[in-house]
């Protein structure tokens, strides 16, 4: 499978802990993105990364979340501190670098987060 | 911003055709208009994208006026399996990836 991959599906953490989620893109695609999805929404724009470098984050990101790439493959996001309110599903998604934000994304099956 | 405005919810039934409509007034010139389905606890899925006339691949077809202020996604002869939430974006080559914005989608029911 040369799908975009998450790992874990799943998770429950209780609040204040802190927990990482990684993402897998598709091997030749250098743009990476995060979004958050809550039930019966479309999903959010977290953040967005080429290559490596981190060029745009949502004001959703608050200082308790982060989010690398530090070698232009996998990422990771990390949410510090969790607060019930982050409990949703984070997705993942890839895409080509031939063309802009036009070009379609490639999704992952995500990871949902429950906080109790 | 290009925001763009779909109905809630459709219903139809097996062997029908069904069209969802997305109006996006403010799109820009360099602006695509591409649409996604999300099905329950999986990633959204590219279905087809378009940047005016009629595109038509093996899923669906997307038909963008000449203003390009609105779209039709259309699925020919739907099934059970075609139920899920579809959404409408609008994005170019210069629109930032924040910009892209999914909304909260068409949820279509297809009943037997």
């Amino acid at each position: 499978d040369t799908g975009v991959s998450q790992d874990p599906r799943h998770k429950i953490t209780k609040r204040g802990q802190n927990v990482t989620f990684r993402c897998d893109p598709i091997s030749e695609h250098n743009r990476l993105y995060w979004y958050r999805q809550t039930l019966g929404q479309g999903p959010e724009f977290l953040t967005y990364f080429q290559n490596e470098a981190q060029l745009e984050k949502s004001r959703l990101l608050s200082d308790r979340f982060s989010a690398e790439r530090p070698k232009g493959s996998f990422s990771t996001l990390e949410i510090q501190r969790t607060e019930q309110g982050d409990s949703a599903m984070y997705l993942c998604a890839s895409s080509p670098p031939d063309r802009g934000m036009d070009n379609e994304q490639y999704f992952g099956p995500g990871t949902r987060l429950t906080v109790t | 911003l290009a925001k763009t405005t779909q109905p809630i919810s459709m219903d139809s039934y097996e062997g029908q055709e069904v069209n969802i409509t997305c109006s996006h007034n403010n799109i820009a010139t360099n602006d695509y208009i591409t649409w996604y389905q999300q099905f329950p606890s999986q990633g959204p899925r590219f279905i087809i994208q378009g940047y005016k006339t009629k595109v038509t691949n093996e899923v669906a077809s997307l038909f963008i006026p000449a203003d390009r202020k609105s779209s039709t996604l259309s699925l020919p002869r739907v099934s059970l399996s075609d139920t899920a939430v579809y959404y409408c974006l609008v994005g170019g080559v210069y629109s930032s990836a924040s910009k892209i914005i999914f909304g909260s989608g068409t949820r279509l029911s297809i009943r037997p």
